[in-house]
């Protein structure tokens, strides 16, 4: 049973590009959080997404947006990258919107040159 | 909204010290969830605390959900080498977790 699944593991791209991330997560789950983290802090909590909808969301602008598909994968995508930007950017799921025991993936590590 | 506070943000410990970080919100929690990160790793659920005054142990670990569930806290008993690594508190209901403690221990 495969765990939570993202991908690519490690991007570099220059400021003002756009980057979509991708999460697929735990077999039998169906919500996909999103989180960001700067190098010595802790995660900070992007956005939930359940069936298909965002559920909740954190304090990040609207440069930050996402979907979940019908198979319950998920997708991160940032527009005009800045360089405060760069981070692991950790994709979580769980089986229910009632944030029980939450998964994580590996991450992906995100430079912005 | 929400905030999440731990402390402390380091504790450095000679192996077999014990450890305790504290975290404590500024709202009543629903229930609140304990991950650890290796370093170079990605966090990892250790335990849910649900009710007021809640404690639960596994093994060395103690976990305490305070009476007014606006705090909580995580004691390491006799600590080993292989509890390196930073501990977070997550409050469930708003997905916030705090700043973490990191644990590093000299053998």
């Amino acid at each position: 049973d495969a765990g939570v699944t993202q991908s690519p593991t490690h991007l570099i791209k220059t400021r003002g590009q756009q980057v979509t991330l991708r999460c697929s997560p735990k077999s039998g789950h169906d919500t996909v959080s999103w989180y960001q983290q700067a190098l010595g802090q802790g995660p900070q909590f992007i956005f939930q997404y359940y069936e298909e909808e965002e559920r909740q969301r954190g304090n990040f602008p609207d440069r930050f947006s996402g979907h979940q598909f019908p198979n319950y994968s998920s997708e991160l995508n940032v527009n005009a990258l800045l360089l405060g930007d760069s981070a692991l950017y950790l994709c979580a799921s769980s089986w229910d919107a009632l944030n029980t025991e939450a998964f994580f993936g590996q991450g992906t590590r995100l430079t912005v040159v | 909204g929400q905030q999440v506070m731990q402390i402390p943000q380091y504790q450095h410990v000679q192996e077999g010290e014990d450890f305790t970080t504290y975290c404590n919100s500024s709202t009543t929690l629903s229930n609140i969830q304990w991950y650890k990160q290796r370093p170079g790793g990605h966090p990892v659920f250790l335990i849910q605390l649900v009710k007021s005054g809640e404690v639960k142990k596994q093994k060395r670990l103690t976990f305490q959900f305070g009476e007014a569930k606006k705090n909580s806290s995580l004691h390491i008993t006799a600590t080993q080498t292989t509890d390196v690594g930073t501990y977070f508190c997550r409050g469930a209901q708003k997905l916030v977790f705090g700043q973490g403690t990191r644990l590093t221990i000299n053998p």
